[in-house]
């Protein structure tokens, strides 16, 4: 069975890279059927995408957050990766790995969630 | 991109059945057959219910069910239990190749 783990620092300072890291399990990450994607949820709030990407390298970012995105695969350790830069206190967020069957939509699975905290 | 309008919330009884909306433009729920809804309870991940405007994926109750006119989508759970009690979230794709959520509808079970 499919799993998505996320990990990486629960508390980021402002202004700085916030950097997570997705290990997938039960399922290779160069499946030609899926897209693998970053999705945030504030506390309280409702769920934002923020980006997705295909085992190729080819990236698809939501456009108010494109200019501090950037997602990464690496095939070779099945792990996706996700670096939100210069943050401020309204990305504190619970951030969601997932897999979706289109680049940011119909999420099939998902990762249990790790809060990140933007404070000094 | 703005996000999908949905009620902030709905109730039902146990037994009886709900709608919840999801109004967007054509350019994501009018333009592509490919809304999606998800459940998700308190501090745990959504969990997919509806794909594709009406199917469901194996495992999902056949008490949920998907639809769309226009520019709104719609997702129909009837025979209200205690455990759909929940938020439920629509997504679309968008014609600039991202997606979109709407903003989230609590579900009361009275």
């Amino acid at each position: 069975q499919l799993q998505l783990q996320e990990s990486g620092p629960g508390l980021v300072k402002p202004s700085e890279t916030l950097s997570l890291t997705c290990t997938v399990s039960g399922g290779s990450i160069s499946s030609s059927h899926y897209y693998w994607g970053w999705i945030r949820q504030p506390p309280g709030k409702g769920l934002e995408w923020i980006g997705s990407i295909y085992y190729s390298g080819s990236t698809y970012y939501n456009p108010s957050l494109k200019s501090r995105v950037t997602i990464l695969v690496d095939t070779s350790k099945n792990q996706f990766s996700l670096k939100l830069s210069s943050v401020t206190a309204a990305d504190t967020a619970v951030y969601y790995c997932a897999r979706a069957v289109r680049p940011m939509t119909t999420v099939t699975s998902w990762g249990q969630g790790t809060l990140v905290t933007v404070s000094s | 991109q703005s996000a999908l309008t949905q009620p902030a919330s709905v109730s039902g009884s146990p037994g009886q059945s709900i709608t919840i909306s999801c109004t967007g433009t054509s350019s994501d729920v009018g333009g592509y057959d490919y809304v999606s809804w998800y459940q998700q309870h308190p501090g745990k991940a959504p969990k997919l219910m509806i794909y594709d405007v009406s199917n469901r994926p194996s495992g999902v109750s056949n008490r949920f069910s998907g639809s769309k006119s226009g520019n709104t989508a719609s997702l129909t759970i009837s025979g209200l239990q205690a455990e759909d009690e929940a938020d439920y979230y629509c997504s679309s794709p968008t014609s600039v190749s991202t997606g979109v959520f709407g903003g989230g509808t609590r579900l009361t079970v009275l």
